[in-house]
């Protein structure tokens, strides 16, 4: 089995640029697609990247997803920071019969 | 559009058994595979289980291996899953979900979740 472990909260201010990592430990990050899911307080989460770089129509160009094997991790980076993207963050990848979500990372905008 | 409902969450004590489930609409549910998630009060969110579309295949989290089952019903686009040997740390919303469907029809599936309430 495999873990993902993320840092626990990042704060910036409006228009400021934040990236959330997503470290795989236990197999390789480019073995399997890295998803990226948003969760505001009181709802259900919702996709914002999807196949490490993807984004679903609807999600601002904003966000974007990358991998980097050098140092085995995810990163999901907002930039142009809005007090909307105010959220907890998940990442999410499997390794062929189990799912791991990272334990989230919330952002605060200051 | 999507819409994914669960239901059949409540209060149980210790030891005791509940069961979920999921229906959903507008998309192909037989072709699918579909996973269950829980989010405990305050935490994270953990993966519970998975179901392949035709219901050959089932993968559990070891925390629930032995206790959970999911199942599905094609006919009734219909997801389920049974929790038995409920413990205080199973206490969650569980949520019914899909992965891969925001990747080829660019559509989220994801439902407002269940309450599960383990206390005695």
């Amino acid at each position: 089995n495999f873990m993902l472990t993320q840092s626990h909260s990042v704060s910036a201010s409006p228009g400021k640029t934040v990236a959330i990592s997503c470290t795989r430990s236990g197999g390789s990050i480019a073995s399997n697609y890295v998803q990226w899911f948003q969760q505001r307080p009181g709802s259900s989460p919702t996709t914002v990247i999807y196949d490490d770089n993807q984004r679903p129509s609807g999600v601002p160009d904003r966000f974007s997803g990358s991998i980097d094997s050098s140092s085995n991790s995810a990163s999901l980076t907002i930039s142009g920071l809005k007090t909307e993207d105010e959220a907890d963050y998940y990442c999410l990848s499997f390794d062929s019969t189990t799912w791991v979500f990272g334990g989230g990372t919330k952002v605060t905008v200051l | 559009q999507v819409q994914v409902v669960e239901s059949g969450g409540g209060v149980v004590q210790p030891g005791g058994s509940l069961r979920l489930s999921c229906a959903t609409s507008g998309f192909t549910f037989r072709s699918y595979g579909m996973h269950w998630v829980r989010q405990a009060p305050g935490k994270g969110l953990e993966w519970v289980a998975f179901i392949r579309s035709d219901g050959s295949f089932k993968y559990y989290a070891e925390s629930v291996k032995g206790r959970f089952t999911i199942s599905r019903d094609n006919s009734k686009s219909t997801l389920y899953l049974q929790l038995d040997s409920l413990t205080t740390g199973d206490t969650a919303t569980y949520y019914c979900a899909n992965f891969i469907l925001v990747a080829i029809r660019d559509l989220d599936c994801w439902g407002r979740g269940t309450l599960v309430t383990v206390s005695s």
